[in-house]
């Protein structure tokens, strides 16, 4: 079957770095996808990795291992406002989302 | 990017009635979706909005259940029919300008529902 396995809740704290990661199982893959949520509010575009490697976006990075089926978000210089759950979903066969429960992050000062 | 207006925002309804919840798109989009998010848990897909055909359902989701129109490239509607206290949720509308999930998608701000 087809499977997204990332953390339940983190902690951090403020100006800190941290890194979510997230586990796949598809049949197929056509690209790892990272959402931001904030509660009660819609999902927001984060970042799309579809080749091996990392991809730097200001604060925020993601990285991909195919081989591993396997993805990290890491959040730099952490601020307040970065609480917020953190969705991995993987693109399948099909270009369908496969979906992870979130990560619920919470940002300490 | 594309800008989704989902309304309502929320509802109270009683059961056995039925709730059209509307998502219009600022601009032209290939694909449209409705998905349904318990607090705190994944989104999962009702069905992909199909332009001028009927929707494709996922596994667990019907038509009569979750009737969807899709008359142009801009809008859609999902309707929660008969609904009963097991239906409330967020239901949230999603978009992507491409033909295949391999651009970023849209989201509305969703609609919470309450079924009392």
């Amino acid at each position: 079957g087809q499977n997204i396995d990332q953390p339940t809740e983190m902690t951090a704290t403020e100006g800190a770095i941290v890194q979510i990661n997230c586990t796949y199982q598809t049949s197929g893959f056509n690209g790892l996808f990272w959402y931001q949520q904030h509660a009660g509010e819609a999902p927001t575009f984060l970042s799309y990795n579809v080749l091996d490697g990392l991809e730097e976006k200001g604060r925020f990075s993601s990285f991909l291992s195919r081989s591993k089926g396997y993805s990290y978000l890491l959040l730099k210089e952490l601020q307040m406002k970065d609480s917020a759950s953190y969705l991995c979903a993987a693109s399948d066969s099909n270009y369908q989302l496969i979906w992870g429960a979130g990560t619920k992050l919470i940002i300490k000062p | 990017s594309a800008v989704i207006s989902q309304k309502p925002s929320r509802d109270i309804c009683q059961r056995g009635t039925s709730l059209t919840i509307q998502c219009q798109v600022d601009s032209q989009v290939t694909m449209m979706f409705w998905y349904r998010q318990q607090p705190g848990q994944s989104l999962t897909l009702i069905a992909t909005a199909n332009q001028g055909s009927e929707a494709t359902y996922e596994s667990g989701f019907v038509i009569d259940k979750f009737p969807i129109s899709r008359p142009n490239l801009t809008f859609s509607t999902l309707t929660v029919s008969n609904m009963s206290p097991e239906d409330s949720s967020i239901y949230l509308c999603s978009a992507s300008p491409g033909a295949y999930m391999n651009t970023e998608a849209f989201f509305g701000q969703g609609t919470r529902l309450t079924v009392v």
